[in-house]
């Protein structure tokens, strides 16, 4: 059974980074993107990018360009997303999930991750 | 704003049928692009519920269906029951390898 477990909540202040694991079982990790989606509190969901983890390629939403870094380690099966210079209005749930199909125009997301809160407060 | 349009409430009696939209540009969803939907409850991560606009993933119960209509998915939950009670959201890919959310409806059952 494909499983996707990410690391616990975070509480980190303004300025810092974070750095969430997402750790991929029942698969090989080389075998499909990685996708990476919040939520605000409240709020719907907000794709934020994927990565390749057999070649390490990514591709991010034009809004997270430059702070969010997403990486892996396949001798671990695990994909990482780094946000860095946190903002008040990064507080959310971070999901990782996993892309299925064949044609990556028609592809979707599963499984999912459990969610991991990260919460910027002073 | 989303590109993907979707009511923000819908609600319906148990054993009644609900349809949830999710419009688009021709961008997203009226051409060949897919759209998937995925169920969410409070404080849960999103579960698949149909992807390729009607296809079901096993495992999800026969009540749940989509559709496409021109820029508009569909989906469709029949027979409605009390644990169908959630948020969903259609997904679609958006082009340049990048994906997009519609913004959710919260499902009420009556």
């Amino acid at each position: 059974q494909v499983h996707l477990v990410q690391s616990g909540a975070e509480v980190k202040k303004p300025g810092a980074s974070v750095k969430v694991s997402c750790k991929a079982s029942g698969y090989t990790i080389t075998a499909s993107y990685i996708h990476w989606v919040r939520q605000a509190p409240g709020q719907g969901l907000e794709w934020m990018g994927w990565i390749n983890p057999n070649s390490g390629g990514t591709n991010y939403a034009q809004k997270f360009q430059g702070w969010v870094t997403m990486t892996r380690d396949t001798s671990i099966s695990t994909a990482y997303m780094e946000v860095s210079r946190l903002r008040y209005d990064d507080t959310a749930v971070y999901y990782c999930a996993r892309e299925v199909g064949g044609n990556r125009d028609l592809n979707w997301f599963d499984p999912w991750g459990q969610g991991t809160l990260v919460t910027v407060s002073s | 704003q989303s590109a993907l349009t979707q009511p923000r409430s819908v609600s319906g009696s148990p054993g009644q049928s609900v349809t949830i939209s999710c419009t688009g540009t021709s961008s997203y969803v009226g051409g060949y692009k897919s759209v998937s939907w995925y169920q969410q409850h409070p404080g849960k991560a999103p579960k698949l519920m149909i992807h390729d606009f009607s296809k079901r993933p096993s495992g999800v119960p026969d009540r749940f269906s989509g559709s496409k209509s021109g820029n508009t998915a569909s989906l469709t939950i029949s027979g409605l029951q009390a644990e169908d009670e959630a948020d969903y959201y259609c997904c679609s890919y958006a082009g340049n390898y990048t994906w997009v959310f519609g913004g959710g409806t919260k499902l009420t059952v009556l």
